[in-house]
Protein backbone atom coordinates (compact mmCIF):
# COMPACT_ATOMS: atom_id res chain seq x y z
CA UNK A 1 0.00 0.00 0.00
CA UNK A 2 1.66 3.16 -1.25
CA UNK A 3 -0.77 5.31 -0.18
CA UNK A 4 0.95 9.23 -0.44
CA UNK A 5 3.99 9.10 -1.87
CA UNK A 6 6.33 12.52 -2.15
CA UNK A 7 9.29 12.86 -4.44
CA UNK A 8 12.14 14.22 -3.76
CA UNK A 9 12.67 13.79 -0.17
CA UNK A 10 15.76 15.63 0.05
CA UNK A 11 17.13 18.46 -2.13
CA UNK A 12 19.09 21.15 -1.73
CA UNK A 13 18.51 24.44 -3.75
CA UNK A 14 20.37 27.72 -4.90
CA UNK A 15 18.40 31.07 -4.32
CA UNK A 16 16.94 31.46 -7.73
CA UNK A 17 16.92 27.88 -9.04
CA UNK A 18 13.18 26.10 -9.86
CA UNK A 19 12.44 22.52 -9.09
CA UNK A 20 9.06 21.15 -8.55
CA UNK A 21 7.76 18.84 -5.79
CA UNK A 22 5.84 15.61 -6.95
CA UNK A 23 2.98 14.17 -5.09
CA UNK A 24 1.22 10.78 -5.98
CA UNK A 25 -1.48 9.21 -4.26
CA UNK A 26 -2.96 6.11 -5.23
CA UNK A 27 -6.05 5.73 -3.29
CA UNK A 28 -8.27 7.16 -6.02
CA UNK A 29 -8.84 10.44 -4.00
CA UNK A 30 -10.49 13.82 -4.52
CA UNK A 31 -8.97 16.20 -2.89
CA UNK A 32 -5.21 16.65 -2.13
CA UNK A 33 -3.26 19.10 -0.40
CA UNK A 34 0.15 20.72 -0.03
CA UNK A 35 1.33 22.26 3.01
CA UNK A 36 4.85 23.21 4.39
CA UNK A 37 5.97 22.70 8.38
CA UNK A 38 7.99 25.70 9.78
CA UNK A 39 9.51 25.27 13.50
CA UNK A 40 6.80 26.32 16.00
CA UNK A 41 4.52 27.12 13.75
CA UNK A 42 2.62 23.63 12.76
CA UNK A 43 1.30 23.50 9.04
CA UNK A 44 0.24 25.99 6.92
CA UNK A 45 -1.86 25.07 3.93
CA UNK A 46 -0.34 26.11 0.53
CA UNK A 47 -2.69 25.09 -2.23
CA UNK A 48 -5.08 22.46 -2.84
CA UNK A 49 -7.48 20.87 -5.19
CA UNK A 50 -10.54 19.59 -4.87
CA UNK A 51 -10.54 17.17 -8.43
CA UNK A 52 -8.67 16.77 -11.54
CA UNK A 53 -7.54 20.05 -13.57
CA UNK A 54 -8.74 22.33 -10.34
CA UNK A 55 -6.35 24.45 -7.83
CA UNK A 56 -6.85 26.86 -5.24
CA UNK A 57 -4.85 29.11 -2.79
CA UNK A 58 -4.66 28.18 0.85
CA UNK A 59 -3.19 30.07 3.57
CA UNK A 60 0.37 30.93 2.42
CA UNK A 61 0.70 30.63 -1.49
CA UNK A 62 3.03 33.09 -2.78
CA UNK A 63 6.36 31.84 -4.23
CA UNK A 64 4.25 28.76 -5.33
CA UNK A 65 2.51 27.01 -8.47
CA UNK A 66 0.27 24.19 -8.75
CA UNK A 67 -1.58 21.64 -11.02
CA UNK A 68 -3.25 18.69 -11.05
CA UNK A 69 -3.66 17.61 -14.75
CA UNK A 70 -4.13 13.80 -13.41
CA UNK A 71 -6.46 12.91 -10.34
CA UNK A 72 -3.71 11.02 -9.03
CA UNK A 73 -0.42 13.77 -9.13
CA UNK A 74 -0.95 16.60 -7.51
CA UNK A 75 2.52 18.86 -8.15
CA UNK A 76 4.34 21.85 -6.16
CA UNK A 77 6.13 24.29 -8.19
CA UNK A 78 8.95 26.89 -7.00
CA UNK A 79 9.53 29.12 -10.02
CA UNK A 80 12.47 31.06 -8.37
CA UNK A 81 13.84 29.67 -4.65
CA UNK A 82 14.24 31.84 -1.58
CA UNK A 83 16.07 30.71 1.37
CA UNK A 84 12.16 31.91 3.19
CA UNK A 85 10.88 28.14 1.23
CA UNK A 86 13.10 26.32 3.33
CA UNK A 87 10.91 24.14 4.85
CA UNK A 88 9.65 20.37 5.47
CA UNK A 89 6.46 19.96 2.49
CA UNK A 90 4.15 17.76 2.95
CA UNK A 91 1.58 16.58 0.47
CA UNK A 92 -1.86 15.16 1.81
CA UNK A 93 -4.97 13.24 0.03
CA UNK A 94 -9.05 12.62 1.09
CA UNK A 95 -11.97 11.83 -0.05
CA UNK A 96 -14.87 14.50 -0.10
CA UNK A 97 -16.98 14.85 2.25
CA UNK A 98 -16.57 15.45 6.60
CA UNK A 99 -15.31 13.15 8.99
CA UNK A 100 -12.98 11.39 6.28
CA UNK A 101 -9.38 10.35 7.29
CA UNK A 102 -6.85 12.83 5.45
CA UNK A 103 -4.00 10.97 4.83
CA UNK A 104 -0.04 12.40 4.32
CA UNK A 105 3.09 11.59 3.15
CA UNK A 106 6.02 11.25 4.48
CA UNK A 107 7.25 15.10 4.11
CA UNK A 108 9.93 16.48 1.98
CA UNK A 109 13.00 18.41 3.48
CA UNK A 110 13.95 21.58 1.05
CA UNK A 111 16.77 23.85 1.80
CA UNK A 112 17.56 26.88 -0.24
CA UNK A 113 20.69 28.39 0.01
CA UNK B 1 -9.02 33.74 10.77
CA UNK B 2 -9.02 30.43 12.38
CA UNK B 3 -6.71 29.68 15.04
CA UNK B 4 -5.38 26.82 17.06
CA UNK B 5 -3.30 26.99 19.47
CA UNK B 6 -1.71 24.44 21.99
CA UNK B 7 1.37 24.28 24.49
CA UNK B 8 4.61 23.33 23.07
CA UNK B 9 5.90 21.15 25.45
CA UNK B 10 4.58 18.51 27.81
CA UNK B 11 6.97 15.82 29.90
CA UNK B 12 5.90 12.68 31.83
CA UNK B 13 6.93 9.65 33.51
CA UNK B 14 6.72 6.58 32.12
CA UNK B 15 3.12 4.80 32.92
CA UNK B 16 2.01 8.26 34.12
CA UNK B 17 -1.58 9.63 32.23
CA UNK B 18 -0.40 12.49 29.78
CA UNK B 19 -2.99 15.63 29.14
CA UNK B 20 -2.64 17.45 25.90
CA UNK B 21 -4.63 20.91 25.18
CA UNK B 22 -5.86 22.95 22.62
CA UNK B 23 -7.73 25.68 21.97
CA UNK B 24 -9.44 26.87 18.75
CA UNK B 25 -11.55 29.93 17.58
CA UNK B 26 -13.53 28.71 14.87
CA UNK B 27 -16.94 28.23 15.95
CA UNK B 28 -18.20 26.64 12.73
CA UNK B 29 -15.39 23.91 13.23
CA UNK B 30 -16.71 20.34 12.45
CA UNK B 31 -14.32 17.93 12.84
CA UNK B 32 -11.00 18.26 15.27
CA UNK B 33 -8.80 15.88 14.72
CA UNK B 34 -5.41 14.83 17.05
CA UNK B 35 -2.54 13.74 14.91
CA UNK B 36 0.99 12.45 15.60
CA UNK B 37 4.58 12.92 14.22
CA UNK B 38 7.10 10.96 14.85
CA UNK B 39 10.64 12.91 14.03
CA UNK B 40 11.41 12.58 10.62
CA UNK B 41 7.96 11.10 9.88
CA UNK B 42 4.72 12.50 8.61
CA UNK B 43 1.79 13.04 10.47
CA UNK B 44 -0.24 9.85 11.64
CA UNK B 45 -3.88 10.29 12.42
CA UNK B 46 -4.75 9.46 15.79
CA UNK B 47 -8.15 10.05 16.36
CA UNK B 48 -11.09 12.76 15.48
CA UNK B 49 -14.28 13.81 17.41
CA UNK B 50 -17.13 15.50 15.42
CA UNK B 51 -18.36 18.75 16.51
CA UNK B 52 -21.77 17.20 18.55
CA UNK B 53 -19.97 14.97 20.79
CA UNK B 54 -18.46 15.54 24.02
CA UNK B 55 -16.00 12.88 24.03
CA UNK B 56 -14.43 9.95 22.22
CA UNK B 57 -12.51 7.19 23.82
CA UNK B 58 -10.10 4.59 22.02
CA UNK B 59 -7.72 2.15 23.39
CA UNK B 60 -5.58 4.51 25.67
CA UNK B 61 -6.42 7.62 23.77
CA UNK B 62 -9.40 9.53 25.33
CA UNK B 63 -11.22 12.93 23.30
CA UNK B 64 -12.73 15.23 25.26
CA UNK B 65 -14.55 18.44 23.40
CA UNK B 66 -15.29 21.47 25.55
CA UNK B 67 -17.29 23.26 22.35
CA UNK B 68 -18.46 25.85 24.90
CA UNK B 69 -14.97 27.19 25.39
CA UNK B 70 -13.76 25.75 22.03
CA UNK B 71 -10.99 23.28 24.22
CA UNK B 72 -10.05 20.11 22.98
CA UNK B 73 -7.88 17.52 25.06
CA UNK B 74 -6.56 14.09 24.17
CA UNK B 75 -5.80 11.79 27.19
CA UNK B 76 -2.58 8.99 26.58
CA UNK B 77 -3.27 6.74 29.67
CA UNK B 78 -0.30 4.53 30.53
CA UNK B 79 1.73 6.60 28.38
CA UNK B 80 5.19 4.88 26.93
CA UNK B 81 8.26 5.94 25.86
CA UNK B 82 6.89 5.15 22.06
CA UNK B 83 4.14 7.96 22.66
CA UNK B 84 6.98 10.34 22.61
CA UNK B 85 6.72 12.73 19.70
CA UNK B 86 4.91 15.58 18.43
CA UNK B 87 1.36 15.76 18.86
CA UNK B 88 -0.91 18.25 16.36
CA UNK B 89 -4.50 19.21 17.15
CA UNK B 90 -6.56 20.42 13.73
CA UNK B 91 -9.52 21.49 13.07
CA UNK B 92 -11.28 21.71 9.89
CA UNK B 93 -15.63 23.71 9.28
CA UNK B 94 -17.96 22.92 7.07
CA UNK B 95 -16.09 23.96 3.67
CA UNK B 96 -16.67 21.63 0.85
CA UNK B 97 -12.84 21.89 0.49
CA UNK B 98 -11.88 19.91 4.01
CA UNK B 99 -8.96 22.23 4.92
CA UNK B 100 -7.05 21.69 7.97
CA UNK B 101 -5.79 24.79 10.79
CA UNK B 102 -3.17 23.00 13.02
CA UNK B 103 -1.88 24.30 16.26
CA UNK B 104 1.92 24.94 16.51
CA UNK B 105 2.31 21.33 17.93
CA UNK B 106 2.80 19.87 21.49
CA UNK B 107 6.46 17.94 22.04
CA UNK B 108 5.39 15.38 24.35
CA UNK B 109 8.23 13.32 26.28
CA UNK B 110 8.21 10.36 28.50
CA UNK B 111 10.63 10.21 31.11
CA UNK B 112 11.65 6.61 31.96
Amino acid sequence: NAGVTQTPKFRVLKTGQSMTLLCAQDMNHEYMYWYRQDPGMGLRLIHYSVGEGTTAKGEVPDGYNVSRLKKQNFLLGLESAAPSQTSVYFCASSVSGQGNTIYFGEGSWLTVV
Amino acid sequence: GEDVEQSLFLSVREGDSSVINCTYTDSSSTYLYWYKQEPGAGLQLLTYIFSNMDMKQDQRLTVLLNKKDKHLSLRIADTQTGDSAIYFCAETDKGSARQLTFGSGTQLTVLP
